[in-house]
This record gives C-alpha cells, sequence and structure tokens, in this order.
C-alpha cells in the first residue's frame, strides 16, 4: 500500500494553462507538505499545512496555491503556468504535534514540463 | 549562503570502501535529516536525528549539535548505494515550516 501518492506522475501542459496535483496520504498524518525541486536538482519547501495552519513560503508565487479538502489530501493548484514551473514537485507528510522532530514520507514526485 | 552546506558534491568510490560524507549547518535546528533519493527520483527518508548517532543496517548517521555537524557513513559499500543523499534540517521554533536542504551528495560505487 503506498503511503504517500500523487497524480499525476508526469504532466505535460502549455505556458498559460491551469493545473493541479492532487497528493493523498494514508498514514493518519496531520501535517503535509509540498517541496519543489529544480532542474538543479535542489530541493525547497513550498507550503506546509496541517489542519489549522497553512503556512506558505514567501518565496512563491501567488501563482501556486495549496487545497486541502480533508486532512489526508493537500492538492496543488498552480495558475497561468510559466516555462520556470517546470519541476519535479514532492508531496511529504509527517505526524502532528511535534511535526519538528518528526520522519517525512515523501510521495514519488510529479514532473511538471510547461512548453 | 546556503543554511545548509553539504560536502562532497559528487563522489565516486569503489565497491567496499568506506563513504563519509558531510553536513554543516548554520541555523539551530530542531532536529536533522539524512535523505536518500533514487536514480529513479523517489525519495526515502534514512534517518533522523537531533543527537548522538544512529545505525540501520550498513548505514550510521552522527550528529555534533555543538559543532553544527552531521556526518552519514556507509560501510562495505555496493553499487546499489549509488544514489544522491541530501541533508536536511527542520529549524528551531519552525513548527510546521517543513525542511531546508542541503544540495545533495551525488554518490556512484562503481563495482
Amino acid at each position: 500500500d503506498t503511503a504517500v501518492s500523487q497524480t499525476p506522475k508526469y504532466l505535460v501542459t502549455q505556458m498559460g494553462n491551469d493545473k493541479s496535483i492532487k497528493c493523498e496520504q494514508n498514514l493518519g498524518h496531520d501535517t503535509m507538505y509540498w517541496y519543489k525541486q529544480d532542474s538543479k536538482k535542489f530541493l525547497k519547501i513550498m507550503f506546509s499545512y496541517n489542519n489549522k495552519e497553512l503556512i506558505i513560503n514567501e518565496t512563491v508565487p501567488n501563482r501556486f496555491s495549496p487545497k486541502s479538502p480533508d486532512k489526508a489530501h493537500l492538492n496543488l493548484h498552480i495558475n497561468s503556468l510559466e516555462l520556470g514551473d517546470s519541476a519535479v514537485y514532492f508531496c511529504a507528510s509527517s505526524h502532528f504535534p511535534d511535526i519538528a522532530k518528526e520522519t517525512q514520507y515523501f510521495g514519488p514526485g510529479t514532473r511538471l514540463l510547461v512548453l | 549562503k546556503n543554511e545548509v552546506e553539504q560536502s562532497p558534491q559528487n563522489l565516486t568510490a569503489q565497491e567496499g570502501e568506506f563513504i563519509t560524507i558531510n553536513c554543516s549547518y548554520s541555523v539551530g535546528i530542531s532536529a536533522l535529516h539524512w535523505l536518500q533519493q533514487h536514480p529513479g527520483g523517489g525519495i526515502v527518508s534514512l534517518f533522523m536525528l537531533s543527537s548522538g548517532k544512529k545505525k540501520h543496517g550498513r548505514l550510521i548517521a552522527t550528529i555534533n549539535i555543538q559543532e553544527k555537524h552531521s556526518s552519514l557513513h556507509i560501510t562495505a559499500s555496493h553499487p546499489r548505494d549509488s544514489a544522491v543523499y541530501i541533508c536536511a534540517v527542520s529549524l528551531s521554533g519552525g513548527g510546521a515550516d517543513g525542511l531546508t536542504f542541503g544540495k545533495g551528495t551525488h554518490l556512484i560505487i562503481q563495482p
């Protein structure tokens, strides 16, 4: 059973389009994250969210918005896609309350290519 | 300057060699994580530690809080250990801020 799953695995789209990436975890975790891995393979936090608090990395453009229908899901919606959004996006989850000391479990990643 | 620095960036070694990857950080942390990213792209958490030493199979991770330094060791290395090893930290008081990552060490173990 997959602990953290993401769909789609690959996403190829045109500039200007709006797209969503879905993430689901079946670990019963309270906190979920979105990370972006750029072309140089550097990972950076985009968002973290638990059922009470959304924390946004200030460098993330407001074209990116996380949406959480319930605590097992944290979807990433991207408006007006740009070439620079091409990257691999990883979802992760961990257990509340001591989030800073909890192991994070990563999804398999979604490879986004904007043409 | 990145808050988390790893060395070396690239490492090629022969099968059986003892491998050491280093990580230094410049901020207060609650915990330090070692992650492994496979050639296929998947990321697996190897260790999370806030003090001392942890061992899992042929992997050993140590941390020195005073010196703000951690090492990941691989004993009796094998070609299947070839991957990118990433050091990441949870910042002190960061709550749900997520991880701050180093740039990774690309390890190749040759048969």
